[in-house]
């Protein structure tokens, strides 16, 4: 089987730091992405780290400890924009479809 | 297109009805899937084409549920003789096909079964 654990809703007021873990159990490991989804919207494509280390992209970064089987997305000087859920997910096999967590919601507060 | 464009955007159907949905992905994608997104939770994988192959459709729910892909561009899922725990958001995604590439999602059907 295959599952992703992710909390199901951080707070934070703007201009702070928040980080969202994602800890995974799956059958294979090829890849951990990072989608953004506001209400009513679709999921947006954040970032992807298939080896070890931070990624960043601007104010988000994203990190994978492959050996821990745990990666996070970290947001910085958060803006009230930002409130929305954020999912990771897994690819198990190269070229292999997308598996989704259950996804986080956060809230950014002025 | 600019964008992966899903019709129609919403869909209320009788139960025992069958429903069509279309997906139109981003032009040259070769990459196509399916998902289905209940409120408040992340997408679940239905199925997924490589160019007019049906490489993965181990996410459907049941025979009711099945794909196609005919050409390698437009993409319709049907759901035969729906019931009602079929209502959800089903969202259509494109991609280039690397791992490195992420998903465009269009921005799905509500299907309503009453």
């Amino acid at each position: 089987g295959q599952s992703l654990e992710q909390p199901s809703e951080v707070t934070a007021v703007e201009g702070a730091i928040v980080q969202i873990n994602c800890t995974y159990q799956t059958s294979g490991f090829y890849g951990l992405s990072w989608y953004q989804q506001h209400d009513g919207g679709a999921p947006t494509f954040l970032s992807y780290n298939a080896l070890d280390g931070l990624e960043e992209t601007g104010r988000f970064s994203s990190f994978l400890s492959r050996s821990d089987s745990y990666g996070y997305l970290l947001l910085q000087e958060l803006q009230m924009k930002d409130s929305a859920s954020y999912f990771c997910a897994v690819r198990a096999a190269l070229g292999d479809k997308l598996i989704f967590g259950t996804g986080t919601r956060l809230q950014v507060f002025p | 297109g600019a964008g992966v464009s899903q019709s129609p955007r919403y869909k209320v159907t009788k139960r025992g009805q069958d429903v069509a949905l279309r997906c139109d992905p981003i032009s040259g994608h070769v990459s196509l899937y399916w998902y289905r997104q209940a409120l408040g939770q992340g997408p679940e994988f239905l199925t997924y084409f490589n160019y007019e192959a049906q490489q993965d459709k181990s996410g459907l729910p049941n025979d009711r549920f099945s794909a196609e892909r005919p050409e390698g561009s437009i993409s319709t899922l049907t759901i035969q003789r729906t019931e009602q725990r079929d209502s959800a958001m089903y969202r259509c995604a494109s991609s280039r096909g690397g791992d490195n590439y992420g998903y465009t999602f269009g921005s799905g059907t509500r299907l309503t079964v009453v």
